[in-house]
């Protein structure tokens, strides 16, 4: 089993739909939470970062983590074409040294 | 304000040829890490580098090798491509043991045939 699991989607979803992505994790030990953003054929972009447990907004993104349920969360408010694109959350810990754990990304298309 | 380059963006090759992808940081960075990507698996990691003189095997290091030349750069070498290396390989930069996040470059398409 992996340690961080994500659906791949694909997800379509129209113009200014709320959008969710999630992301479950099995070791207890991650503390730190990212998503990433990663266009057709461009590297990943650090999209949000989070520590240990709670929301951050950051305009029309949230993140969110639950560390009881060991369950993250990306929502994207009033979704546009521009926001079509690849979603991947990553995490470690203070035991993973510098090395994260992808999930396997999330492909996301907003119709116009 | 390049972030992290990596050359080339594109390569060809034969099996059985060797290659060297190049990667390169201007941030000051400390740890450097090498990814392949590929449909249905995500990133993986191959090897990646904790600080400048130490470099360490990730999930897949199989049939490749690296080299932390400095603190600014870190290649990949491949010796004997095989048609199971075709991928997008990336390399990505990160300050503080990477509990802010990862820097990545634009990544190097490679098809072995």
């Amino acid at each position: 089993q992996k340690e961080v699991e994500q659906d791949p989607g694909p997800l379509s979803v129209p113009e200014g739909a709320i959008v969710s992505l999630n992301c479950t994790y099995s070791n207890s030990a991650f503390q730190y939470f990212m998503w990433y953003r990663q266009y057709s054929r461009k590297g990943p972009e650090l999209l949000m970062y989070t520590y240990s447990s709670g929301n951050k907004e950051d305009g029309r993104f949230t993140a969110q983590v639950d560390k009881s349920s060991k369950y993250i969360s990306l929502f994207i408010r009033d979704s546009q074409p521009s926001d079509s694109a690849t979603y991947l959350c990553a995490m470690s810990g203070e035991t993973s040294g510098s090395r994260l754990t992808f999930g396997e990304g999330t492909q996301l298309t907003v119709n116009p | 304000n390049a972030g992290v380059t990596q050359t080339p963006k594109f390569q060809v090759l034969k099996t059985g040829q060797s290659m060297t992808l190049q990667c390169a940081q201007d941030m000051n960075h400390n740890s450097m890490y090498w990814y392949r990507q590929d449909p249905g698996m995500g990133l993986r990691l191959i090897y990646y580098s904790a600080s400048e003189g130490t470099t360490d095997k990730g999930e897949v290091p199989n049939g490749y090798n690296v080299s932390r030349l400095n603190k600014r750069e870190f290649s990949l070498r491949l010796e004997s491509a095989a048609p199971s290396q075709t991928s997008v390989y990336f390399c990505a930069s990160s300050a503080d043991r990477g509990r802010l996040g990862y820097t990545f470059g634009s990544g190097t398409r490679l098809t072995v045939v």
